[in-house]
């Protein structure tokens, strides 16, 4: 059974800090999404990446850089956290894009303060 | 990228059957339809896909008619434990998919 595992599930920080997401699978998976999720908003998109060392933005990646340095995980960071950062972060990976399902892991509740 | 719309809540009752219709009126030759589940607190959970016709497992069954611009979702006898949101995803392979706002079901007692 594929495995997603994020660092952490809840995280509080201040603004101004830098925060580093983490985020693990271990299916060998080509392909790593990086969402936030906010009520009423459904998921949106910040980042992907399809191979080690290989990013794309997603719909909303301002504020946010992401790392694959190896092929099992990928780290969001927000370079400088603001409180409208605060949300629910979710990790998934997937064979493919579009036509192969996403595993995801369980999210990190993040508050800036 | 073709966008879908799915409504934005239900309601039903333990025990009944429960069809969740998503219309994806741009729909492209090789998209294919994806749902999800999701519970509080969890990250999304796949439950079917297909491409057209009909697809069935054991949580779920997925009509798609020839034209393929809408889909069903159908959760055979809901359970309390059903009570999640229900998202309808359209993609392929070369293109990202984008997740709505998706359906929440409300299981009754």
């Amino acid at each position: 059974d594929v495995k997603v595992t994020q660092s952490s599930r809840y995280l509080v920080k201040r603004t101004g800090e830098k925060v580093f997401l983490e985020c693990v699978q271990d299916m060998d998976h080509e392909n790593m999404f990086w969402y936030r999720q906010d009520p009423g908003l459904g998921l949106r998109l910040i980042y992907f990446s399809y191979d080690v060392k290989m990013k794309e933005k997603g719909d909303i990646p301002e504020g946010y850089s992401v790392s694959r340095e190896k092929k099992e995980r990928f780290s969001l960071i927000l370079e400088s956290a603001s409180t409208n950062q605060t949300s629910m972060y979710l990790c998934a990976s997937s064979w493919g894009q579009g036509d192969q399902p996403q595993h995801f892991g369980d999210g990190t509740r993040l508050s800036i303060l | 990228l073709a966008k879908t719309t799915q409504p934005i809540s239900m309601d039903s009752y333990e025990g009944q059957e429960v069809n969740i219709t998503c219309s994806h009126n741009n729909i492209a030759t090789n998209d294919y339809i994806t749902w999800y589940q999701q519970f509080p607190s969890q990250g999304p959970r796949f439950i079917i896909q297909g491409y057209k016709t009909k697809v069935t497992n054991e949580v779920a069954s997925l009509f798609i008619p020839a034209d393929r611009k809408s889909s069903t979702l159908s959760l055979p006898r809901v359970s309390l434990s059903d009570t999640a949101v229900y998202y309808c995803l359209v993609g392929r392979r070369d293109d990202k998919i984008i997740f709505g706002k998706g359906t929440r079901l409300h299981i009754l007692p």
